[in-house]
């Protein structure tokens, strides 16, 4: 049983639609982070969030709204998106203060499998 | 810029047979982690090993190894007698100073009885 819960695990989508997905750690990490994977590509990082604070986001399109209320919490409310966007949502969390601290790994979830019809 | 590269798409392997996972990477920093993960088709990315720039030890835990090589900048994992259940996509990766998790592409590895 993964430490990190991710919900639903799989989704589908239309295009008009806003849905959220959901992810909780609680492994007492302080960073929790969005993942992107499509088929054939590498995991694509998304969103990072540290302390609650968003520390990146590495030009993800708006329609994806992230959203951390607590250390333990993170969500990804999804809006008018692209049938490009079906792809693998990983989230992962780490006891990571950032800056010179890189010797701990991540924690995955299973992931939620979107699909945009 | 960091990169992480895993050269062989997919690995097809008879049972019992080895199988060695090649990966290379490219960093500034002096101070980084390598690990590696596996990604059964359930989806979830399991730990499988980590290794920071200066222990340059090999890792032998169970049927998996590992072979660090700085000089090379290479981080090579060996399956021994692989089994069905290994059958997964595993993926390299690379964490610098900064905290950021850098993954390769993923090798497929599929093993037929």
């Amino acid at each position: 049983e993964t430490g990190v819960t991710q919900t639903p695990r799989h989704l589908v989508m239309g295009m008009t639609n806003k849905k959220s997905l959901k992810c909780e750690q609680h492994l007492g990490h302080n960073a929790m982070y969005w993942y992107k994977q499509s088929a054939k590509k590498p995991l694509e990082l998304m969103f990072v969030y540290n302390f609650k604070e968003q520390t990146e986001n590495n030009s993800v399109p708006s329609r994806f709204s992230p959203e951390c209320p607590n250390s333990s919490h993170l969500f990804l409310h999804l809006h008018t998106l692209q049938p490009e966007d079906s792809a693998l949502y990983l989230c992962a969390s780490s006891q990571d203060p950032g800056q010179g601290h890189p010797n701990y790994g991540y924690t995955f979830g299973s992931g939620t499998r979107l699909t945009v019809v | 810029a960091q990169k992480v590269t895993q050269a062989q798409t997919e690995i097809s392997v008879v049972e019992k047979e080895d199988v060695t996972l090649d990966c290379v990477y490219e960093t500034r920093d002096t101070t980084y982690y390598l690990f590696w993960y596996k990604q059964p088709p359930s989806g979830e990315l399991v730990f499988l090993i980590r290794r920071n720039s200066f222990d340059e030890q090999n890792e032998i835990s169970g049927r998996y190894s590992w072979n660090f090589q700085k000089s090379t900048s290479s981080f090579n994992f060996t399956i021994t007698a692989s089994q069905v259940v290994d059958s997964a996509v595993y993926f390299c990766a690379l964490k610098d100073s900064w905290g950021k998790l850098q993954f390769g592409a993923g090798t497929q590895v599929v093993v037929t009885p």
